[in-house]
């Protein structure tokens, strides 16, 4: 069964600066999409970026990019000159590639402090 | 174009009642999934449906059910209601192999 992990529980970032999330994932699939998504408080899931596995280029949204290490299983998210907005809870997603259902993460919740 | 909707958003209910809970995907989407989110459990898949008919089913017990209508939209239906099944419940929608969409939630406390 895939798996999805988040080991940061809570972060905190200054507002204009730099913040990564982790995530890791176990599969033995080869078709696979990764997502991030965002939960506000208004608790609507945002879908914040994209990753197929068999792209080698890491996704990238404005202020938002992944890292997206595929022999490590690491998919960890970016996000560059951080805003009051982006304080949420961050969930980590995995999809096999002919499935339709998400396994998620435990959730990251993001401070941004001014 | 509008969005997933889903109603109602609030809902208080008795142990062992039943409730039903409407999703209203995107124009266009006939995939609709159902996930329910806890703070113990955190976010874990109930059913998926397509064209009407169930296409996966998560770890859940027989008092959770579903269906999807010939507009897409889409109803689940807890019976038997117990305190743990308070929850939010999440629909989304998709088309073809592109991202899900989520509505705002439904939230469920049982009393």
């Amino acid at each position: 069964a895939q798996t999805v992990t988040q080991s940061q529980p809570e972060m905190s970032v200054q507002e204009a600066e730099t913040v990564t999330l982790s995530c890791t994932y176990d599969t033995s699939e080869s078709d696979y999409y990764l997502f991030w998504y965002k939960q506000p408080p208004s608790r609507q899931m945002i879908l914040v970026i994209r990753q197929e596995a068999y792209k080698q280029q890491n996704a990238t949204e404005n202020r938002f990019s992944v890292n997206f290490q595929k022999a490590a299983k690491s998919f960890s998210l970016k996000i560059s000159d951080s805003q009051l907005g982006d304080a949420a809870m961050y969930f980590c997603a995995y999809r096999r590639g002919s499935a339709r259902q998400l396994t998620f993460g435990s959730g990251t919740q993001l401070t941004v402090l001014p | 174009k509008a969005g997933v909707t889903q109603t109602p958003r609030y809902l208080i209910k008795t142990r062992g009642q039943q409730v039903t809970l409407s999703c209203s995907p995107i124009s266009g989407h006939r995939s609709v999934s159902w996930y329910q989110q806890t703070p113990g459990q955190g976010l874990q898949f109930l059913f998926e449906y397509f064209s009407e008919t169930q296409r996966n089913k998560g770890n859940f017990p027989g008092r959770f059910s579903g269906r999807q209508f010939s507009n897409s939209r889409s109803e689940m239906n807890v019976s038997t209601l117990e305190l743990g099944d308070s929850a939010l419940y999440l629909c989304a929608s998709r088309t073809g192999s592109n991202e899900a969409f989520f509505g705002q939630g439904t939230r469920l406390t049982v009393v």
